[in-house]
């Protein structure tokens, strides 16, 4: 299956600056990535999704890298704010499989 | 209707108890999940349907049945359960069941307590 490993597993960042968690995955054969972001007492929700066409996508404030070389995928949140503070998962699926593997994730809080 | 809606937010149970969480959603999605989340952790997969057939069991213990009686439900059945079952239950739905490259829309889900 797949392995999908996440840091930092916690990120403290100032107000306005930005964070970036990093993602590594095993399948080379995986592609598509999401980034779920979970407040405090609520649901998983996607923020952000790249597939393994294209190396970089954006949504106002946040982004995400993809590299299938060496198959790492990463979160990038600028201009951070406050209801940025959450804990963000990353996510793979094996190359042809049902299941989800989702990274440990990180918690950020944003420092006003 | 955008939505995935789990009932009963939360649930407190003995060992002895059997109890059931109901999960609905209308978008027409054909795959449903149930997944196990402790403190601090990612979501694990217990259990995929798609399109109403059962595709994926995580070797879940028999203590938790599934059920799909449609494509808009999904139950989760729960008997004899161990304190360490406690955890937040969701549920989840997307399109299509063909690959794991689908978007999720998860439920609010079940906080539930064994006690």
């Amino acid at each position: 299956g797949e392995n999908v490993e996440q840091h930092p597993s916690t990120l403290s960042v100032q107000e306005g600056d930005s964070a970036v968690i990093k993602c590594t995955y095993s399948d080379s054969a995986s592609n598509y990535f999401p980034w779920y972001k979970q407040e405090l007492g609520k649901r998983p929700q996607l923020i952000i999704d790249i597939r393994s066409n294209v190396g970089e996508k954006k949504d106002q404030r946040i982004a995400v890298t993809l590299n299938k070389t060496a198959k790492h995928f990463s979160l990038h949140i600028t201009e951070t704010q406050p209801e940025d503070s959450a804990v963000y998962f990353c996510a793979a699926p094996p190359g042809y499989d049902y299941k989800l593997s989702f990274g440990a994730g990180t918690t950020v809080t944003v420092r006003a | 209707d955008t939505e995935v809606t789990q009932t009963p937010k939360h649930l407190v149970m003995g060992m002895t108890n059997k109890k059931s969480l109901k999960c609905e959603q209308h978008m027409g999605h054909r795959a449903m999940y149930w997944y196990k989340q402790k403190a601090k952790k990612p979501p694990e997969l217990m259990f995929v349907y798609s399109y109403e057939k059962l595709s994926i069991n995580e070797s879940v213990p028999s203590r938790f049945s599934p059920e799909c009686p449609n494509s808009s439900l999904l139950n989760l059945h729960l008997h004899a359960l161990q304190p360490e079952d406690s955890a937040l239950y969701l549920c989840a739905s997307s399109q299509d069941g063909g690959s794991g490259a689908n978007v999720l829309t998860f439920g609010a889900g079940s906080r539930l307590t064994v006690l």
